[in-house]
C-alpha cells in the first residue's frame, strides 16, 4: 500500500500543552500535506511542504519532513480546545502529482 | 472565489439500489477532481480522480464508478448498492499544477440498509 502511517492514532492533552503527530510514508514524494478534519466533515488544508523542504511554519503550526526516513511530523503549540479534531497527512506520489494519498489519521483531543 | 458543492449531505438506501452522488467546483478551470471514501475512524480512501472531461481513473476495484460529464462536475454513481458501499464520500480538487493543496466538499454519509 502506498498508505502514509500516522501515530499516535489518538492524542489526548491538556490545553496549553504542544501535540505532536508523526507521519510516515512508503516511496518518493512530490510534497506531503496535512489537513485537519472536524468531526463529520470535510477537510481542510493546514500546510504543505515540498520535498527539497526540511521545516516550515504557519502560526501554531510546526511541520518537519525528512525524506531520507519518509517520515514527517506535526507540532501544534499551545494548544486549545479547538484543535480537537482529527489529522491526517497525505503524500503526493513522485510518480505523478496531484493524487493525494491519506493516511489514517491521528484523533487528537485538547481538554480545557 | 473557488467552491466546492457536494450533495446530498446524508443518504440512506436501501441494498440494491442505484447511487449517484455529485459534486460541482465554481470558480476554477480544469481543476483535478477526486473521489474519497472515509470508513468510520479512518482514513481516506481514494476511489477515483479525474484530471479532465471523460478522463477516470480508478484506484480500486469496486462496486462503484464516476464520470466527469462536464469540467467542473463529478458524478460517483452505483447500479446496485452493498452494504460495503456505507460510508462518508468526499469530493476534493485540486488545481492542475504541482504542488497545490486540495479543497474538500464536506461529504455525503451514506447508509446502505
Amino acid at each position: 500500500s502506498q498508505q502514509g502511517e500516522e501515530d499516535p492514532q489518538a492524542l489526548s492533552i491538556q490545553e496549553g500543552e504542544n501535540a505532536t503527530m508523526n507521519c510516515s510514508y512508503k516511496t518518493s514524494i512530490n510534497n506531503l500535506q496535512w489537513y485537519r478534519q472536524n468531526s463529520g466533515r470535510g477537510l481542510v488544508h493546514l500546510i504543505l511542504i515540498r520535498s527539497n523542504e526540511r521545516e516550515k511554519h504557519s502560526g501554531r503550526l510546526r511541520v518537519t519532513l525528512d525524506t531520507s526516513k519518509k517520515s514527517s511530523s506535526l507540532l501544534i503549540t499551545a494548544s486549545r480546545a479547538a484543535d480537537t479534531a482529527s489529522y491526517f497527512c497525505a503524500t503526493d506520489y513522485s510518480g505523478g502529482y496531484n493524487k493525494l494519498i491519506f493516511g489514517a489519521g491521528t484523533r487528537l483531543a485538547v481538554h480545557p | 472565489s473557488q467552491t466546492i458543492h457536494q450533495w446530498p449531505a446524508t443518504l440512506v438506501q436501501p441494498v440494491g439500489s442505484p447511487l449517484s452522488l455529485e459534486c460541482t467546483v465554481e470558480g476554477t478551470s480544469n481543476p483535478n477532481l477526486y473521489w474519497y471514501r472515509q470508513a468510520a475512524g479512518r482514513g481516506l480512501q481514494l476511489l477515483f480522480y479525474s484530471v479532465g472531461i471523460g478522463q477516470i481513473s480508478s484506484e480500486v476495484p469496486q462496486n462503484l464508478s464516476a464520470s466527469r460529464p462536464q469540467d467542473r462536475q463529478f458524478i460517483l454513481s452505483s447500479k446496485k448498492l452493498l452494504l460495503s458501499d456505507s460510508g462518508f464520500y468526499l469530493c476534493a480538487w485540486i488545481q492542475g499544477r504541482r504542488n497545490t493543496e486540495a479543497f474538500f466538499g464536506q461529504g455525503t454519509r451514506l447508509t446502505v440498509v
